[in-house]
């Protein structure tokens, strides 16, 4: 039981590129969450899903896609890197409804935009 | 909208001894829920503890607690014989309760952050 994982680990992209974020979970929960960690800085919620088939945007949610591919699945997209991009991004779950339970994280991508 | 604060950007405390971390919160709820998260070095964002609103009785898991005043919207965490392993950050987050309308308004809005560090 891995939990939440997520890849890659690290990444470097240059101005304009376009990269998928991934993350799957194996507990079985319903909804997922994307979220960015800057500097001095809480994590502020880019989009979620709360359940396979939807998804919604949060409170950061310019310059990013999602797909919930299945219900293990939710991937990030940037379709044109843009330095303020550069972050620390979390995907976290939860078991039932997407505002009833704890949170649990991943470990988080490190990503720079040159 | 609601708001977390966290004021003390860094604290230091001496192992094996007792450290309280401040954390104070806006809303216009009556029903939520507040968390503590621990963030070492490795990234990994792990729940400490949580507490729910309704609950009178402040939440205790092992040496970490929390004083959570309602009125003053107050929720301090405690760590007792602090060890190194407890060097990190701290986030105190917010989340509102019964929220199922779409949306992100029930979401998890956290604090800046605390860093912790333990002295040898």
């Amino acid at each position: 039981n891995a939990g939440v994982t997520q890849t890659p680990k690290f990444q470097v992209l240059k101005t304009g590129q376009s990269m998928t974020l991934q993350c799957a979970q194996d507990m079985n929960h319903n909804s997922m969450y994307w979220y960015r960690q800057d500097p001095g800085m809480g994590l502020r919620l880019i989009y979620y899903s709360a359940s396979e088939g939807t998804t919604d945007k949060g409170e950061v949610p310019n310059g990013y896609n999602v797909s919930r591919l299945n219900k293990r699945e939710f991937s990030l997209r940037l379709e044109s890197a843009a330095p303020s991009q550069t972050s620390v991004y979390f995907c976290a779950s939860t078991p039932r409804g997407a505002w009833t339970d704890t949170q649990y994280f991943g470990p988080g991508t490190r990503l720079t935009v040159l | 909208a609601q708001t977390v604060t966290q004021s003390q950007p860094e604290m230091s405390v001496q192992e094996a001894e007792t450290v309280t971390l401040s954390c104070t919160y806006d809303t216009s709820e009556s029903d939520y829920y507040l968390f503590w998260y621990k963030q070492p070095p490795s990234r990994q964002m792990i729940l400490v503890i949580r507490q729910e609103a309704y609950k009178q009785q402040n939440a205790t898991e092992n040496r970490f607690s929390v004083n959570f005043q309602k009125a003053a919207k107050s929720f301090s965490l405690k760590i007792s014989d602090s060890q190194l392993g407890d060097a990190a950050m701290y986030f105190c987050a917010y989340r509102r309760a019964g929220w199922n309308y779409g949306g992100s308004q029930g979401n998890l809005i956290f604090g800046k952050g605390t860093k912790l560090s333990v002295k040898p």
